[in-house]
């Protein structure tokens, strides 16, 4: 079985500066794939990067990082010039490959609160 | 392009009732999916099907009914509500199962009360 922990519950950070979400996580699979999800007020969910495990370099979208330590199983994502709508819930979720790919397994999220 | 729709998205049920949770999608998807959040939690999946008349369980199905008997919808039925099942539904779904971005609909919100 698949688990993802979130230890942080709520995270505050001024605008324009840089927050780190924590993410640990246990598989004993090979293949799969990480996710940080954003979930504004209006509940939508929303993918904000994603990381292949098989992949050693840490992706990037914008200002959004990660990294990835696999030998600890950890997945923190990096939020750099923080901005009022970026206020949300965040979840990490693991997903395993193959035919398994959307069965995510998600974290307890962590909500982000951007002041100005 | 709607993308994954998802039908109502509030009700309230007393217990015992029944109801049946909408999901449509127009994008061909192969892979559809189920999700509860209970308030102030993650996602849990519920049940998924791989492809037309195919489903199997999630992690948390007891109390849940699906099928899938074409490619766009994928209903999720609720027999003989419970308190329990108080949450958010989300309904998903991806092209294949080879790294594609998983859609998600607006989610339903469900009070038994």
């Amino acid at each position: 079985a698949q688990t993802v922990t979130q230890s942080q519950p709520e995270m505050s950070v001024q605008e324009a500066e840089t927050v780190t979400l924590s993410c640990t996580y246990d598989t004993s699979e090979s293949n799969y794939y990480l996710f940080w999800y954003k979930q504004p007020p209006s509940r939508q969910m929303i993918l904000v990067i994603r990381q292949e495990a098989y992949k050693q370099q840490n992706a990037t979208e914008n200002r959004f990082s990660v990294n990835f330590q696999k030998a600890a199983k950890s997945f923190s994502l990096k939020i750099s010039d923080s901005q009022l709508g970026d206020t949300a819930m965040y979840f990490c979720a693991l997903g395993l490959g193959g035919t398994s790919y959307g069965k995510l397994t998600f974290g307890q999220g962590t909500i982000l609160t951007v002041h100005p | 392009n709607a993308g994954v729709t998802q039908t109502p998205k509030f009700r309230i049920l007393k217990i015992g009732q029944s109801m049946t949770l909408q999901c449509t999608q127009d994008m061909n998807h192969n892979y559809m999916y189920w999700y509860r959040q209970d308030p102030g939690m993650g996602l849990k999946l519920i049940y998924y099907s791989v492809g037309a008349g195919i489903t199997d369980k999630g992690e948390v199905p007891n109390g849940y009914n699906v099928s899938r008997s074409t490619t766009e919808d994928f209903p999720l039925r609720l027999e003989l509500a419970a308190p329990s099942q108080t949450s958010v539904y989300f309904c998903a779904s991806t092209w294949t199962a080879t790294n594609e971005k998983l859609f998600f609909g607006s989610g339903t919100q469900l009070s038994v009360l």
